[in-house]
């Protein structure tokens, strides 16, 4: 069974400021899919960035990118020029297969004016 | 654009009474699956399922049955409420690639 952790539940910087989010997981698969969501206080829930297995290159998204180490089965999400409205919790997610989609714990993010 | 439909959004039930959570998704996608996210615990998987006519039991299935009606709809069922069960419930369907579309979310309370 796939793992997902996170081990940092709550983190604060100051706007404008650069962040990263720590997730790890545990697989023997080799083709799978990693994402990082965001919910923000409304409770809805965001996806933020998606990274392919398979794919080399780190995923961006604007000011969002991600360091995907496969061989330490680690997935961050950089958060750069962090701004208010990024104020959430974050989640970190696995996904392979046409199986169950596995989320970790969450971090709880606050950005400081 | 719909995606997914969650009703109700808010219910308050006793001990021992049952209700149905509804969820209906209009993108075609094969999975879904019913999550309970309490505070610090994160999203916990209560059932899933993979395609129309399947369902799979997750990490905390126990108090909870599901139906797949159709590919569209996948309901949670709770037989005899516990506070125990007190939570959000969100409902979801993924994508192939398990982009995951999620529902409002449902907060029940029993008491």
């Amino acid at each position: 069974a796939q793992t997902v952790t996170q081990s940092q539940p709550e983190m604060s910087v100051q706007e404008a400021e650069t962040v990263t989010l720590s997730c790890t997981y545990d697989t023997s698969e080799n083709n799978y899919y990693l994402f990082w969501y965001k919910q923000p206080p409304s409770r809805q829930m965001i996806l933020v960035i998606r990274q392919e297995a398979y794919k080399q290159q780190n995923a961006t998204e604007n000011r969002f990118s991600v360091n995907f180490q496969k061989a330490a089965k680690s997935f961050s999400l950089k958060i750069s020029d962090s701004q208010l409205g990024d104020t959430a919790m974050y989640f970190c997610a696995f996904y392979f297969g046409n199986e169950k989609l596995t989320f970790g714990t969450g971090t709880r993010l606050t950005i400081i004016p | 654009n719909a995606g997914v439909t969650q009703t109700p959004k808010f219910q308050v039930l006793k001990t021992g009474q049952s209700m149905t959570l509804q969820c209906a998704q209009d993108m075609n996608h094969n999975s879904m699956y019913w999550y309970r996210q309490d505070p610090g615990m994160g999203l916990r998987l209560i059932y899933y399922s993979a395609s129309e006519g399947t369902t799979d039991k997750g990490e905390v299935p126990n108090g909870y049955n599901v139906s797949r009606l159709n590919k569209r709809e996948f309901s949670l069922r709770l037989e005899s409420a516990a506070p125990s069960q007190t939570s959000v419930y969100f409902c979801a369907s993924s994508d192939r690639g398990g982009k995951a579309f999620f529902g409002q979310g449902t907060r029940l309370t029993v008491v």
